[in-house]
């Protein structure tokens, strides 16, 4: 089974630009996360998508940051204008099934976009 | 101030010795998850615990939650250098199975040969 794709792997950009993410989930996954990782840090969780909706985005930075997921299957994160700050690895993460109450999904890992900002 | 704290920030281990890398949290852990990571790459599941008293076992790691649910202990034993990387926890601290994982801040393992 192949696991959670994203790309690009490395990206340098100047702040005020422009840029965007793409992930490709594990084939069939509902639930579709995008985190941001500091260096030095854990990961922090940005928005979390279920098919084709959100289902939180009370982290996600709106004044710059975007968020898509359109047929419920790829995603793209979008940052717009980037500052220094914005400098992280940017994972996205799928579990299998819909959120519920009475079970635990475990989150699986892309490898993630290294994103500089200079 | 964490909300999920994690000891050591880091370990440096002779190859075969034991190790202990600890995770707590003034909240109930509803789902207690470690990953591992290496530098530059994803993060990769290792293990999930969700009832307290929970312990489980891979190969030569065992995690184990503890009965009130608010401290996860990651134990190596005989260490490798394969096991060289980022230990990272993260746990849903909400009730009802939210899937918004926190993290700690990661402990940073290095395995002398």
């Amino acid at each position: 089974e192949a696991g959670v794709a994203q790309s690009p792997r490395y990206k340098i950009i100047e702040k005020r630009q422009s840029v965007a993410f793409w992930c490709n989930p594990i084939s069939g996954h509902a639930t579709l996360y995008w985190y941001q990782q500091i260096l030095g840090q854990g990961p922090k969780l940005l928005i979390q998508f279920q098919n084709n909706g959100v289902v939180d985005d009370s982290q996600l930075p709106k004044d710059r940051f975007s968020a898509e997921r359109l047929k419920g299957v790829d995603s793209t994160l979008k940052i717009q204008p980037a500052k220094l700050e914005d400098s992280a690895v940017y994972l996205c993460a799928s579990s299998p099934r819909p959120l519920a109450e009475d079970y635990q999904e475990t989150q699986y890992f892309g490898p993630g976009t290294r994103l500089l900002v200079l | 101030s964490q909300e999920l704290e994690q000891s050591p920030q880091s370990l440096i281990v002779q190859e075969g010795k034991n190790l202990t890398i600890n995770c707590t949290s003034s909240k109930t852990l509803y789902g207690l998850y470690w990953y591992k990571q290496k530098y530059g790459e994803g993060l990769i599941f290792l293990m999930m615990l969700q009832k307290g008293g929970e312990e489980k076992s891979h190969e030569k790691i065992t995690a184990k939650l503890d009965e009130k649910k608010q401290q996860s202990s990651l134990h190596i034993t005989a260490s490798q250098p394969s096991h060289a990387g980022i230990y990272l926890c993260g746990a849903d601290i909400s009730s009802g199975n939210t899937g918004k994982l926190i993290f700690g801040q990661g402990t940073t393992l290095q395995v002398k040969p």
